[in-house]
């Protein structure tokens, strides 16, 4: 049963770029949510989809978007990017079951490197 | 409190040795209190979703002690090894749908 996959692992943009990220769930899992580590804090909630639709969303700019597919895989998309967008990008999926979420499965995260 | 708080940030233990650490969250609104264990270059892994008040929990050698109405939750380590040695992130939520808002994390590095 694969975990939580993310990719790419690492990668190198310069400001003013775009960059996609991508996740796949756990199978069975139709929950996912994004979180941004910046170094030296903890993860910061971006947003979460479920059933296709973003449910709820962190303190981040429009320049935060995504997509989840049929297949509850989902994207992150970030539009025009600054150096303060280098992180760790972290995805983690869930089963919403019975009116409630439990524990978060995470990936390994994708690196962003903003030049 | 108005975010979640870690302490200490960083911690060195003997093998062998037991220790604990904090997590305080603000105590209105509490819905869950979820711990989790960072080792490097892996991926985090969930050790306990608490939910009541007085719950404790046990896994192995870890366990853990939740106090909704002072907003706070321990974490024990008992006899700790070198495999102990990670990063341990609490995080709380304030509703069902497990948006969570993390702590800096405290990071444990156990020595032989």
């Amino acid at each position: 049963d694969a975990g939580v996959t993310q990719s790419p692992t690492h990668l190198i943009k310069t400001r003013g770029q775009q960059v996609t990220l991508r996740c796949s769930p756990k199978s069975g899992h139709d929950t996912v949510s994004w979180y941004q580590q910046a170094l030296g804090q903890g993860p910061q909630f971006i947003f979460q989809y479920y059933e296709e639709e973003e449910r709820q969303r962190g303190n981040f700019p429009d320049r935060f978007s995504g997509h989840q597919f049929p297949n509850y895989s989902s994207e992150l998309n970030v539009n025009a990017l600054l150096l303060g967008d280098s992180a760790l990008y972290l995805c983690a999926s869930s089963l919403f079951e019975g009116g409630n979420t439990g524990e978060l499965f995470f990936g390994e995260g994708s690196r962003l490197t903003v030049l | 409190i108005l975010n979640v708080e870690q302490s200490p940030q960083s911690l060195h233990v003997q093998e062998g040795d037991s220790t604990n650490f904090t997590c305080s969250f603000p105590s209105s609104n509490f819905y869950a209190l979820h711990w989790y264990r960072w080792e490097t270059a892996k991926s985090p892994e969930a050790l306990f979703v608490m939910t009541l008040n007085g719950d404790e929990k046990k896994k192995g050698r870890i366990s853990a002690t939740l106090n909704t109405k002072e907003g706070y939750s321990y974490l024990y380590i008992k006899g700790s090894q070198p495999e102990d040695s990670a990063t341990y992130l609490c995080a709380f939520s304030t509703d069902s749908w497990g948006k969570l808002q993390f702590g800096a994390g405290t990071q444990v590095v156990v020595t032989p």
